[in-house]
């Protein structure tokens, strides 16, 4: 599976969208990306997966060039309730059994 | 509520004794992983349980074994702990193995300390 690479950590005011990249310059046909968000001493949870173009939920939305060799987190109108770690992860959409590896993340700040 | 349920919440152990960790999954949900997660580290794939056996395995000793039982909960195992396995231990469900069809769903965890 490609490695992803993404800032460390990132800072913001409430209100500004935040976009977040992702690098994954190895990515095979099969694979797809996937956003988790995490909070100080809880689990995980899942943001939202694309394998291509753009995808929107409720929460977020999520670029993704016809190169597939990065991808971009957007949040609109964060507010401190969005601190919390980020993980850009890439699986095999096509295999089943392959686990997700989570890297370090990137750490977003909100401030008032 | 998570959906997944850990138990215990916290727990404190000796080195070289052996602890248990509980994981019940979401209902529905037929696929348990587990992950080790040090503090200001990604968590670390541990291993991955499906129709009670183990399908996939991290970079993690024989020390850290696991099970799961035909209502799909999972136990995970280790034992002769360290002080380095001090660590959150997540457990995440899914249905089926891939989890492109099915994004993990993560519980809150068990915060183990080795003294």
């Amino acid at each position: 599976l490609a490695k992803t690479t993404q800032p460390i950590s990132m800072d913001s005011y409430e209100g500004q969208e935040v976009n977040i990249t992702c690098s994954h310059n190895n990515i095979a046909t099969n694979d797809y990306i996937t956003w988790y968000q995490q909070f100080p001493s809880q689990g995980p949870r899942f943001i939202i997966q694309g394998y291509k173009t753009k995808v929107t939920n409720e929460v977020a939305s999520l670029f993704i060039p016809a190169d597939r060799k990065s991808s971009t987190l957007s949040l609109p109108r964060v507010s401190l309730s969005d601190t919390a770690v980020y993980y850009c992860l890439v699986g095999d959409a096509d295999q089943a059994g392959t686990a997700l590896i989570f890297g370090k993340g990137t750490t977003l700040s909100v401030s008032s | 509520d998570a959906g997944v349920t850990q138990s215990p919440t916290h727990l404190i152990k000796t080195r070289g004794q052996q602890v248990t960790l509980r994981c019940s999954p979401k209902s529905g949900h037929d696929t348990v992983s587990w992950y080790q997660q040090a503090l200001g580290q990604g968590p670390q794939f541990i291993f991955q349980y499906y129709e009670e056996e183990e399908r996939q395995r991290g970079n993690f000793p024989d020390r850290f074994s696991g099970h799961q039982f035909p209502n799909y909960s999972s136990e995970l195992n280790v034992n002769a702990l360290l002080l380095g396995d001090s660590a959150l231990y997540l457990c995440a469900s899914s249905l089926g193995q891939s989890s492109y069809n099915s994004p993990l769903l993560f519980g809150f965890g068990t915060r183990l300390t080795v003294t």
